[in-house]
Formats: C-alpha cells, sequence, structure tokens
C-alpha cells in the first residue's frame, strides 16, 4: 500500500513564524501535492511538484513556497505565517501515468496565533 | 479548468441507494472525471474515476452521459460507514495531474 506521511498532526505557531511542513511518500511517484483544506472551502490546490526541483503554482500559491529535494519528500514553507493561514494541510502523491488517483497523507492541522 | 457543482447534503438510510451527481459545464475533452471519499480527520481516498459511459467497481458506480456535462456517483446499499463527504473532481493531465476539488457533498446515512 502507499505510504504517505505528514510530519505533525497538529501543529501550533505564533505570527510571523517561518513553519516547514514535511511530507514523505514511499511508492516512488512521481507527482506530489500540498493542498489547504477550510470549512466551506472543499479542498485548494497550493502547489505542486512532477519531478525533483521541478514546482507548479496551484490556485492559492501566495504565502506559500515548496522545496522538492528528493523524489520522496516536498516540503510546504509559510516563510511568515499569518493567522489566515490557519488550517488543515494535506499532502498528497500520485503515479505520473494516473495522476488522477492521489493518494494523501493524514493531514497537519496548523493553528497560527 | 472546469469546476464542478454538486449538492452541499444529503440524508439517507442504510441499505437505500445513494446518487450523487456533479455538474461539470466546461469538462475539456482530455479531463477525466474522479471521485473521492473523505472522513473526518482523514485525507480523501479515491474512489473511481471514468472518462465516459459507466464505471463500475466494487465500492461504487459512476455514470456519465454522453455529453459529459455531469456525472452521477452510485453507492449501492449505503451503511453508517459511508457516512463521509464525497468530492467530484475533474481535470487532470499528464503534467501533475492538477485538479479541483469542489466544495464537496456530505452524505450522511441514517439507521
Amino acid at each position: 500500500d502507499v505510504k504517505v506521511t505528514q510530519s505533525s498532526r497538529y501543529l501550533v505557531k505564533r505570527t510571523g513564524e517561518k513553519v516547514f511542513l514535511e511530507c514523505v511518500q514511499d511508492m516512488d511517484h512521481e507527482n506530489m501535492f500540498w493542498y489547504r483544506q477550510d470549512p466551506g472551502l472543499g479542498l485548494r490546490l497550493i502547489y505542486f511538484s512532477y519531478d525533483v526541483k521541478m514546482k507548479e503554482k496551484g490556485d492559492i500559491p501566495e504565502g506559500y513556497s515548496v522545496s522538492r529535494e528528493k523524489k520522496e519528500r516536498f516540503s510546504l514553507i509559510l516563510e511568515s505565517a499569518s493567522t489566515n493561514q490557519t488550517s488543515m494541510y494535506l499532502c498528497a502523491s500520485s503515479l505520473s501515468d494516473f495522476a488522477y488517483e492521489q493518494y494523501f497523507g493524514p493531514g497537519t492541522r496548523l493553528t497560527v496565533t | 479548468l472546469a469546476k464542478t457543482t454538486q449538492p452541499i447534503s444529503m440524508d439517507s438510510y442504510e441499505g437505500q441507494e445513494v446518487n450523487i451527481t456533479c455538474s461539470h459545464n466546461n469538462i475539456a475533452t482530455n479531463d477525466y472525471i474522479t471521485w473521492y471519499q473523505q472522513f473526518p480527520s482523514q485525507g480523501p481516498r479515491f474512489i473511481i474515476q471514468g472518462y465516459k459511459t459507466k464505471v463500475t467497481n466494487e465500492v461504487a458506480s459512476l455514470f456519465i452521459p454522453a455529453d459529459r456535462k455531469s456525472s452521477t456517483l452510485s453507492l449501492p446499499r449505503v451503511s453508517l460507514s459511508d457516512t463521509a463527504v464525497y468530492y467530484c473532481l475533474v481535470g487532470g493531465d499528464n503534467q501533475g495531474g492538477k485538479l479541483i476539488f469542489g466544495q464537496g457533498t456530505e452524505l450522511s446515512v441514517k439507521p
């Protein structure tokens, strides 16, 4: 089974802090994604990556950056956390030939105070 | 990218068949239709995917009319454990499969 793990289930940070959210997948998938999920808004794509060192902006990239130095690891970075970035963050991965089937991690509930 | 519209919530009873319809008027020729299920405090889980006509697996069926402007997820004989949010997605290409998740349909199955 594909396993996607995220570094923390719950995280509390202060406004202005730099925040790193880590995601690791163990199935050699080409593609990795970061979403945030908010009540009433569903899941929204922040960034995705289809190869090491490659990244593409999603629908809401503002205030975020990403890093993919190794195939199995995709990091989401909040350079200066703000309260409106309080959310559930979900990482996902997929095979390049089956991009429509994404495997999700358990999520990180981030609270910025 | 095609946006989707689906009911915000639905109620059902155990043993009934549930049909959730999704509208995607601007679907592109190379877009696939994919459905996910999400339980509380978990990430979404892939259920089924199709391009046209009908697809069936051990969990659900997906019906897609010829114009592909809508699709219907059919869950046969639901149980309490099918209570979840169901998302309809349209899109994807060979550059990462960029997908758009709509608001989802919150299905509540009652005994």
